[in-house]
């Protein structure tokens, strides 16, 4: 079955520093998407990154890049040069490749991020 | 307005009462869903309309009814629920394609529930 995992239930990080929070995935698919959301305390949640399983090279949106490892099954989330407004809930989200029509999405349970000045 | 709104963002309501919550995107988008958010709890998805026609009901209970009258605008009806449906609600919309396509969702600020 299909099944995001995300292990690092919090993690602080210095102001300026880089920081990867982790995410792995489950699937036999051998076509799928991978999503990295962020959830401030205002709850909604915001699209940061996207990663298709057929792409060559990762993903870099601004200081956000994903640093897939597809034999690992893995889609790690690197934030370079950490900011205080980064202090969220992160979450890994991929497309459910059997969602069929309904580009469902399948969620790990998030990692906390608190950055320190 | 611009991105995906709702509307209220806190509701607290008896489990007697009917409540709805509202949904608009505004980001031309042809596919809406909604989420619950429960503490330490994935995301659970709950109803997804693709080009207004509902394509997905997770075993949502019937005390949960959802509407969506056009592509831009969705709602969902609330009756005699329990407190264990206390959670953050979240609405999100994305471009659909019947052909193929991964498309990101946008997802609104939620509405947080609490029902006593």
């Amino acid at each position: 079955a299909q099944k995001i995992t995300q292990t690092q239930p919090g993690m602080f990080v210095q102001e300026k520093e880089a920081v990867t929070l982790d995410c792995t995935y489950d699937t036999s698919d051998q076509s799928y998407g991978l999503f990295w959301y962020k959830q401030p305390s205002s709850g909604e949640m915001i699209f940061l990154i996207y990663q298709g399983s057929y792409d060559e090279q990762n993903a870099t949106e601004g200081r956000y890049s994903l640093n897939f490892q597809k034999a690992r099954k893995s889609a790690n989330l690197v934030i370079s040069a950490s900011q205080l407004g980064d202090s969220a809930m992160y979450f890994c989200a991929m497309r459910d490749p059997r969602g069929g029509a309904t580009n469902k999405l399948i969620f790990g349970t998030g990692t906390l991020l608190a950055v320190q000045p | 307005e611009t991105g995906v709104t709702q509307t209220p963002r806190h509701l607290v309501m008896g489990m007697t009462n009917k409540k709805s919550l509202k949904c608009e995107q505004h980001l031309g988008h042809n596919a809406m869903y909604w989420y619950k958010q429960s503490a330490k709890k994935p995301l659970e998805l709950m109803f997804v309309y693709s080009l207004e026609e509902r394509v997905e009901n997770n075993s949502v209970p019937s005390r949960f009814s959802p509407e969506c009258p056009n592509s831009s605008h969705l709602f969902l009806h609330l009756h005699t629920l329990q407190p264990e449906d206390s959670a953050l609600y979240l609405c999100a919309s994305s471009h659909f394609f019947k052909t193929s396509g991964i498309y990101e969702q946008y997802f609104g600020p939620g509405t947080r529930l609490t029902v006593t």
